[in-house]
């Protein structure tokens, strides 16, 4: 019973194209995430929404359009790929507010763009 | 632009052995540390934290250790095991959870 489920796992598509990442959480949290990890292994943010509401957004190009049809859900949406977006692509989600902050991670998808 | 450090790449230990693992941070802003631990083709799992506050947590196995003035904080794992061979990522949070590059951990039969 996955807490934190993304698809596909594996993605490899040609420069230009347009394609969708899906996240699901069945945690009952709040907030949920997207992260990049990139060639160097940097672990790093790109957005955060809280109950349907963007409120994150780290200077992503805006190629790069997430959608939270409700909270549950987090899918992320690329268009025009470039080399530089291959890498593993992580959703996440947590309670919001002051507390431990504990994110829960899907397994990745790992994307490749050729 | 690297808030979170993890100098060392990866790091072999014997089975049985103390495992530390280092991690360095410049945010002085930072409230929350964590450690989070990650096997190949699965998401991090988080493992332990601990609050700006303290200077010690422990968890079985596992102790974080901080120590604000020097900006530094540490994982040790005690007795290392087999299972332990993963990759730890130390992060930390201010409006939100920054993660370091990662230490590849190889515990040694």
């Amino acid at each position: 019973d996955t807490a934190v489920s993304q698809t596909p796992k594996y993605l490899v598509t040609q420069m230009g194209n347009d394609k969708s990442i899906k996240c699901e959480q069945n945690l009952g949290h709040d907030t949920m995430y997207w992260y990049k990890q990139d060639s160097k292994k940097f672990l790093k943010i790109m957005f955060s929404y809280n109950n349907k509401e963007l409120i994150i957004n780290e200077t992503v190009p805006n190629r790069f359009s997430p959608k939270s049809p409700d909270k549950a859900h987090l899918n992320l949406h690329i268009n025009s790929l470039e080399l530089g977006d291959s890498a593993v692509y992580f959703c996440a989600s947590s309670h919001p507010g002051p507390g431990l902050g504990e994110l829960f991670f899907g397994e990745g998808s790992r994307l490749t763009v050729l | 632009d690297q808030q979170v450090k993890q100098n060392s790449p990866s790091l072999s230990v014997q089975e049985g052995r103390i495992s530390i693992l280092n991690c360095d941070y410049t945010n002085s802003m930072f409230d929350y540390f964590l450690w989070y631990k990650k096997y190949p083709a699965e998401g991090p799992t988080f493992l332990i934290s601990i609050s700006s506050i303290k200077d010690k947590n422990e968890d079985g196995r596992f102790t974080v250790f901080l120590n604000k003035s020097a900006k530094h904080l540490s994982l040790h794992i005690v007795p290392s095991q087999p299972g332990d061979s993963a990759v730890y990522f130390c992060a930390a949070r201010d409006d939100k959870i920054i993660f370091g590059k990662g230490t590849r951990l190889h515990i040694l039969p």
